[in-house]
């Protein structure tokens, strides 16, 4: 099984609905991250969360918002779908123990939004 | 601030070619160099890493050295396959636990066979 698993892996929505996306992990680790991936501009942060407690915005959280429910688990909810969050999105994870902060990704996410 | 620029894309070559792709670095401190790969359909993965100056990563034929008189990481593999057809990322991230990866923008890498 992959340690790093996101769902769903194609989701299809109207603009102005909410929507959710889960990620979760079975490798330990502390950090967990979301990235929107746009062709030609590689990818973007949108929120990481270095434990359960401790979220953060990344560079482009406008329109998102994200929930750290278990060390296990990082959803990210788009509140108001709009057209140009129809991307590739995907969950990272990282262990605060290790000397370098190498990322394992999921297998993403990809969104449209009509 | 810290920052990853690698040459764009696509790169088109044919199998049994030499590929280098460039990437070059700005960062405060040390940090630590990384190529990950994103093959058709999946998520990124580390391909190679380097955590200081003249270290030499290697993986799967691929290798690139971390040079810091010329703040570079490139890219090198002897002669390609089509199954390294793949969007490549250098990425870094300096010795400071709390700070993010930072991610170039990727270079497609198209082999024909």
């Amino acid at each position: 099984d992959a340690d790093v698993t996101q769902t769903p892996r194609n989701r299809i929505t109207k603009t102005g609905k909410r929507i959710m996306l889960e990620c979760s992990q079975t490798k330990g680790h502390d950090r967990m991250y979301w990235y929107r991936q746009d062709p030609g501009l590689g990818l973007q942060l949108i929120y990481y969360s270095f434990d359960v407690k401790d979220i953060n915005k990344g560079e482009i959280s406008d329109g998102y918002s994200v929930s750290r429910q278990a060390q296990a688990k990082f959803s990210l909810s788009l509140e108001s779908a709009i057209p140009n969050q129809t991307a590739l999105y995907f969950c990272a994870t990282s262990d605060s123990g290790r000397a370098y902060n190498e990322q394992f990704f999921g297998p993403g996410t990809r969104l449209t939004v009509l | 601030g810290n920052s990853v620029t690698q040459m764009e894309g696509p790169v088109t070559l044919s199998e049994e070619a030499f590929l280098t792709i460039n990437c070059t670095y700005t960062a405060t401190g040390y940090p630590s160099l990384f190529w990950y790969v994103q093959y058709p359909g999946e998520g990124l993965q580390l391909l190679l890493k380097a955590t200081k100056a003249d270290d030499k990563g290697s993986n799967k034929g691929f290798e690139a050295t971390y040079r810091k008189e010329t703040t570079s990481f490139h890219l090198e593999k002897g002669s390609v396959q089509v199954s390294d057809s793949a969007v490549y990322f250098c990425a870094l991230v300096t010795m400071n636990r709390d700070d993010k990866i930072i991610f170039g923008k990727g270079t497609r890498l198209h082999i024909l066979p």
